[in-house]
């Protein structure tokens, strides 16, 4: 099955920086999508990017499709940015959504 | 709020009993899936249906069932339960699969003691 690969596994920011996550896929895909689970464990849809590049806020992603990797940017984090970030594809092949094993975002004050 | 309700949040029930977790789609979703998360496995694929289908299946345990009703809420059945079964177990739906965009539910914890 497909492989998913997130780095760094773990990151440490002040507020106010800005920090790139990566997910690095092994095939192709019918859908990526990148979500934020925070402290209380609820899993948050970030983007929906099977490919090309989209904005909310203060967060972007890009997707490169032909080069299987996506890239997700929090610019000015913030606190509230704590938590686990997961990447997540869905391959053409077996049609269910595979996760990365993430990266642990910790933003201190 | 995705429009995905879980019931219920917490359980906690001992081992050799069984338990249903009960999962609402978002309104007009057809597809739902089932996630286990433990502490040791990441977010695992179970099982998921297509408008009462089951459509993929992943790494479910055989104590382990599902079924998509025909108002297309679903429900996940654990037997047998087991110390390793303890989890959040995740709902999520989405309108269209393959491709379709997964909303999930804030989860449903299970402890077993």
């Amino acid at each position: 099955g497909i492989q998913v690969e997130q780095s760094p596994p773990d990151l440490i920011l002040q507020e106010g920086a800005n920090s790139t996550l990566r997910c690095n896929f092994s095939d192709s895909v019918n859908n990526l999508q990148w979500f934020h689970q925070n402290p209380w464990g609820q899993l948050i849809n970030l983007f929906y990017i099977p490919s090309g590049t989209k904005q909310n806020g203060r967060l972007s992603a890009t997707t490169v499709a032909t080069e299987r990797y996506s890239l997700l940017y929090i610019s000015s984090s913030q606190t509230t940015d704590s938590g686990v970030y997961f990447c997540a594809v869905e391959d053409t092949g077996f049609q269910k959504l595979v996760f990365g094993t993430g990266t642990r975002l910790l933003v201190s004050p | 709020d995705s429009g995905v309700t879980q019931t219920p949040k917490h359980l906690i029930t001992a081992t050799g009993q069984r338990v249903t977790l009960r999962c609402s789609p978002r309104s007009g979703d057809l597809s739902v899936y089932w996630y286990q998360q433990s502490l040791d496995q990441g977010l695992q694929f179970l099982i998921q249906y297509y408008n009462g289908e089951e459509r993929a299946k992943g790494n479910i345990l055989e104590r382990f069932s599902a079924q998509q009703f025909p108002d297309l809420h679903s429900e996940l059945n654990l037997s047998s339960l087991e110390l390793g079964d303890s989890a959040l177990y995740f709902c999520a739906s989405s309108v269209v699969h393959p491709g379709g965009e997964l909303f999930f539910g804030e989860g449903s914890r299970l402890t077993v003691l």
